[in-house]
């Protein structure tokens, strides 16, 4: 019973190149969302997302930032022409159709832009 | 939106004795707080959840206390070990949402 995956654990991109994250959350689970977090400092929502759907993207930067949860694969975030304030590990969680009920962490992306 | 105040930042303590991290909340729908972990470069992983029905739960060596009216809630360590040291996030969600406001997390250091 695999947990939340998210690949790659590390990416390393230049400035004003793309940046795709991907996300499969656990087994089951159609609740889908993203986290950015910077050094020393808390989880900042980004967006949450169900099949198909983006349900609340209230915490993405209205530009260069997307993101998807197609009906088959996981779920992609995708930042166009990164710069280096981009830099930060984000994670994704995935909980289950129930109403307040406990959110699964992948391990994290972590992207350095250089 | 919900917003989530989370006190101390961080948190120095001697081995064996107690932590406690304090939190409020602004939507009185919050109902769903959980707890969450973070050891260094690794993910945040889930310790112990109350829900708005309950004012106390307790798991070992740690405690949840919720107060609804003041809408604040709190985390307690007992016996505090080298191996709690950690960055803890508290969390609420608003009932009918299922998206987690987490508050900015504390730091928690255990001396031997």
């Amino acid at each position: 019973n695999a947990g939340v995956m998210q690949n790659p654990r590390h990416l390393v991109r230049r400035r004003g190149q793309e940046a795709r994250l991907r996300c499969s959350p656990v087994k089951g689970h159609s609740h889908v969302y993203w986290y950015r977090q910077l050094p020393e400092e808390g989880l900042k929502f980004m967006v949450y997302l169900q099949k198909e759907n983006i349900i609340d993207e209230s915490g993405m930067p209205k530009e260069r930032f997307s993101a998807e949860f197609p009906k088959e694969g996981p779920s992609i975030l995708r930042i166009q022409q990164v710069v280096r304030g981009d830099s930060a590990a984000y994670f994704c969680a995935s909980s289950g159709d129930r109403v307040g009920t406990e959110a699964f962490f992948g391990q994290g992306t972590r992207l350095t832009v250089v | 939106g919900e917003n989530v105040e989370q006190h101390p930042s961080t948190l120095s303590v001697q081995e064996g004795d107690s932590a406690v991290i304090k939190c409020t909340y602004s939507d009185s729908a919050s109902n769903y707080f959980p707890w969450y972990k973070q050891e260094l470069g690794k993910r945040p992983q889930l310790i112990i959840d109350i829900r708005s029905n309950v004012g106390e739960k307790k798991d070992q060596r740690i405690a949840v206390t919720l107060n609804k009216t003041a809408k604040h809630f709190s985390l307690h360590i007992t016996e505090t070990q080298p191996e709690d040291s950690a960055v803890y996030f508290c969390a609420a969600t608003s009932g009918g949402s299922y998206i987690p406001t987490f508050g900015r997390g504390t730091s928690l250091i255990v001396h031997p």
